[in-house]
């Protein structure tokens, strides 16, 4: 009953280091998504993909990358992290259009740069 | 661009009484899905009800339901019964029909009284 699992779930990190954040879904979904957290914001959107191989910018994409080599992962990058992504990363997943459009979502990422 | 509003950074409620959270949203759009999610203590988002807009009836999940008003762009939602479990931030939630993201409000911070 795994569902979307992410690790790490907390990482201190130097600014100009570099890190990957790992999401993996075993409910076959197409859809996955990376999402930040900040104080009186909500979730904002930074990358998602529609399926295998494929990726996208949403709305706060600068300072990261993402992959999505298999269906079931979906990799988060921060080439050179700085403070201001200090935050809760989540990772989530749907099973697409037409679906409900339900998006089922990982415990959380804490990173912060000092 | 889809905006999400929610009014209420905080509110409290005495356990067993009704408590009604308020959500706007701005879209041009006519076919879409609101959501309203959960995040305990724990920071996991748990989906609580979703709706879709072409149905003219408010859904309900046992202690919740909704109150679309889809002239007005508004969605509430109503706890009935209100549990001490109950205690979390909600997020209220937009997602286009034919898109691949979904757009949150600020939150509002729910605290459940004894």
């Amino acid at each position: 009953n795994a569902g979307v699992t992410q690790t790490p779930k907390f990482r201190v990190l130097k600014t100009g280091q570099s890190m990957t954040l790992l999401c993996a879904q075993d409910m076959n979904h197409e859809y996955m998504y990376w999402y930040r957290q900040d104080p009186g914001m909500g979730l904002r959107l930074i990358h998602y993909s529609v399926g295998e191989g494929t990726t996208a910018k949403g709305e706060v994409p600068d300072g990261y990358n993402v992959s999505r080599l298999k269906k079931q992962n979906f990799l988060l990058g921060l080439e050179s992290a700085a403070p201001s992504q200090t935050s809760v990363y989540f990772c989530a997943s749907s099973v697409g259009h037409y679906s409900g459009n339900t998006i089922y979502f990982g415990e959380g990422s804490w990173l912060t740069v000092v | 661009a889809q905006t999400v509003t929610q009014s209420q950074p905080e509110m409290s409620v005495q356990e067993a009484e009704t408590v009604t959270l308020s959500c706007t949203y701005d879209t041009s759009e006519n076919n879409y899905y609101l959501f309203w999610y959960k995040q305990p203590p724990s920071r996991q988002m748990i989906l609580v009800i979703r709706q879709e807009a072409y149905k003219q009836q408010n859904a309900t999940e046992n202690r919740f339901s909704v109150n679309f008003q889809k002239a007005a762009k508004s969605f509430s939602l109503k706890i009935s019964d209100s549990q001490l479990g109950d205690t979390a931030m909600y997020f209220c939630a937009f997602m286009k029909f034919d898109m691949d993201d979904m757009r949150f409000g600020a939150g509002t911070r729910l605290t459940v009284k004894p």
